[in-house]
């Protein structure tokens, strides 16, 4: 989707090295998400927003922060990368103004920690 | 916790054929319930939302709901080689939308021409 972009596409990064990875949406939602999609684990929620300045944890939110100080951003932080954090991440953009429930995903982000 | 539960597969179908995928859930609570496909490599894509008992109709697509089973499956009519792809169930939180959907693991689908 075109209105969802996340930054960067690909990284390789060493154990114990913070990282940050950036989704931006054009489409004005208020919600945004982050999962983690790993094999025989699916698709899990690391944090979310519900607007600006307002987020909380999901399901695996050890090891992660977040920040939203505008509508259209949302960052995930990894403080102090490990090994267990190599995934792929996938930001999600839903809620109003739509009014409905469904979740919209941006291109993902490869990211290996090594 | 809630669980969103999927046969992995994979399913194989012939071209032509009735693909059906199923899917069941935990939070009796839930009221939303999502349908996404998923290439390989590739970011998760909408295809269906379904929030009332009964069927609803998109196309080649077809999802059912049963909330007293919690049960919800997705239908393909006239399977077309480009179905082959990973079928993500999803479920909303009763908490009301803003909290994020859980996911099944997904089933693979392959279409055979």
């Amino acid at each position: 989707d075109a209105g969802i972009t996340q930054s960067p596409r690909h990284k390789v990064t060493e154990t114990g090295t913070p990282v940050t990875l950036r989704c931006h949406q054009t489409e004005n939602h208020r919600y945004m998400y982050w999962y983690r999609q790993d094999p025989g684990h699916g698709l899990r929620l690391i944090h979310y927003s519900y607007g600006v300045k307002d987020t909380d944890k999901g399901e695996v939110s050890d090891g992660y922060s977040v920040s939203r100080s505008k509508t259209e951003d949302f960052l995930l932080t990894l403080e102090s990368a490990t090994s267990s954090q190599t995934s792929v991440y996938f930001c999600a953009i839903g809620g109003p103004p739509s009014g409905s429930y469904e979740q919209y995903f941006g291109p993902g982000t490869r990211l290996t920690v090594t | 916790q809630k669980e969103v539960e999927q046969n992995s597969g994979p399913l194989s179908v012939p071209e032509g054929a009735i693909a059906s995928l199923n899917c069941t859930y935990s939070d009796r609570g839930s009221q939303s319930f999502f349908w996404y496909r998923q290439y390989s490599g590739k970011s998760p894509e909408l295809i269906m939302f379904i929030y009332s008992n009964g069927d609803k109709e998109d196309g080649r697509f077809t999802a059912q709901l049963n909330k007293a089973s919690q049960y919800v499956s997705l239908l393909i009519r006239d399977s077309q080689p480009s179905d082959s792809a990973t079928y993500l169930c999803a479920v909303e939180g009763s908490g009301g939308g803003a909290d994020g959907l859980t996911f099944g693991k997904g089933t693979h689908l392959i279409i055979q021409p």
